[in-house]
């Protein structure tokens, strides 16, 4: 079946502009994660929406970054006014309803990422 | 300091070799992850696990909860085992995890 897709793969934008970011989670799966990836950094967490509960917003890492999920379906990451420091791959993932597999937490499935250059 | 330190950062191995990727965490956990990175940046989950050891095909998995400890092992490398290896925790009983920084394998003919 199909994956986690992303949009687009590959954003150049200007320093001050604004960026939207989509993900498509894998159908189905109501927990929807969002991470950034800097060049040569570990990833870390931006955001996790769960259904229909309030997002988990504690890794945005500044009022520059907000990010909405419509349902059970699509999100979107957007980061207003970007800076240089914005710079990194975008990631998404996606999982499945605990109650379905029985398990307090599942693992999640990862979209290829978009790869965001602030000049 | 890391809350998820993984060791070695750089790791080259002939094929055919036995390979170990270390990972340590200072946090209480319930779960740790295996994740696998291409070079182009495709990420795959190949474990999670809480306890124990889990095997698929040449890879295996051990964590001991005691020590804050897990290790991934990898058995006749290949050089398309060549990705960036990372280990995740899942802090609590919440939803986040916490990444280590990943180790580079470089598996040569």
């Amino acid at each position: 079946g199909a994956g986690v897709s992303q949009s687009p793969s590959n954003k150049v934008t200007e320093k001050g502009k604004d960026v939207e970011l989509r993900c498509d989670p894998i159908s189905g799966h109501t927990a929807l994660y969002w991470y950034r990836q800097r060049l040569g950094q570990g990833l870390e967490f931006l955001i996790y929406f769960q259904g229909n509960s309030a997002p988990d917003k504690s890794g945005l890492p500044s009022d520059r970054f907000s990010a909405e999920r419509t349902g059970e379906s699509v999100s979107t990451l957007t980061i207003q006014r970007t800076q240089q420091e914005d710079s990194a791959v975008y990631l998404c993932a996606s999982s499945p309803p605990t109650l379905t597999s029985g398990r307090l937490y599942n693992e999640q499935f990862f979209g290829p990422g978009t790869r965001l250059t602030v000049l | 300091k890391n809350e998820v330190e993984q060791s070695p950062q750089n790791l080259t191995a002939q094929e055919g070799e036995f390979i170990t990727i270390n990972c340590s965490y200072s946090v209480g956990i319930s779960a740790l992850h295996w994740l696998q990175q291409h070079p182009g940046g495709g990420i795959v989950s190949l474990f999670m696990l809480s306890s124990g050891k889990k095997k698929h095909g040449r890879l295996i998995a051990t964590i001991n909860i005691q020590e804050k400890h897990s290790s991934l092992h990898i058995t006749a490398s290949h050089p398309r085992d060549s990705a960036v290896y990372i280990c995740a925790v899942r802090v609590g009983y919440g939803d986040k995890l916490i990444f280590g920084t990943g180790t580079r394998l470089q598996v040569f003919p």
